[in-house]
């Protein structure tokens, strides 16, 4: 079956600017996560969604980020005023369920704010 | 805190070689563990996992080895391949269900 799958794969954006990166997980899956990774670093956690709430968004480094999952299912993270600060590799995962262990990754969106 | 850096530790093996991969985790409530492979350009892809309960776990050519008097896992790759070639990463779970990711080895296998 189809795995989790994120669009864009690049994302270039001018500081100031707003961005939108969208996570399709795979179906049926009830959690979903957000990974930051920065070069030669292991991915970090941003936030966790069970259905449509997020559970935990202890990650999320400051306000100009944002994450919806309205229908439980696609995921977007938002950014505001992007920074150069922010230029990584956003990454999402998703799991059967709260609990289970199992984490699938996708590919991953590599942000460059130039 | 944990130091980070851009140079990974590395790990340069001969095709059919044994490669051992080490790991030091930082949270000794830590019940779960970890060990995710990436290629350049990819997500991380699962390897195999260990439960605290465990001191060793083996799958297809991989073994993890658990030890939690010093907080140290190693994954062990048997008959090591050019595609084994990628970014080693170890991670924990805790009480929580959010992964916390270690420093990353890059292995690279030579034919």
């Amino acid at each position: 079956g189809a795995g989790v799958s994120q669009t864009p794969s690049n994302k270039v954006t001018e500081k100031g600017k707003y961005v939108e990166l969208r996570c399709d997980p795979i179906s049926g899956h009830t959690a979903l996560y957000w990974y930051r990774q920065s070069l030669g670093q292991g991915p970090e956690f941003l936030i966790y969604f069970q259905g449509t709430g997020a559970a935990d968004d202890s990650g999320l480094p400051n306000d100009r980020f944002f994450a919806v999952r309205p229908e439980g299912s696609v995921s977007t993270l938002k950014i505001q005023r992007t920074e150069r600060g922010d230029s990584a590799v956003y990454l999402c995962a998703s799991s059967l369920a709260s609990g289970s262990y199992e984490q699938y990754f996708g590919p991953g969106t590599r942000l460059t704010v130039t | 805190g944990e130091s980070v850096g851009l140079h990974l530790p590395t790990l340069s093996v001969q095709e059919g070689d044994n490669s051992i991969i080490n790991c030091a985790y930082s949270n000794s409530a830590s019940d779960y563990f970890i060990w995710y492979k990436q290629e350049s350009g990819k997500g991380p892809q699962f390897i195999i996992d260990i439960r605290s309960n465990m001191d060793k776990r083996q799958g297809q050519r991989v073994t993890v080895l658990l030890n939690k008097t010093v907080k140290h896992l190693s994954l062990q790759i048997a008959a090591t391949q050019p595609g084994d070639s990628a970014v080693y990463f170890c991670a924990e779970k805790g009480s929580n269900y959010k992964l916390t990711f270690g420093k990353g080895t890059l292995l690279t296998v030579n034919p």
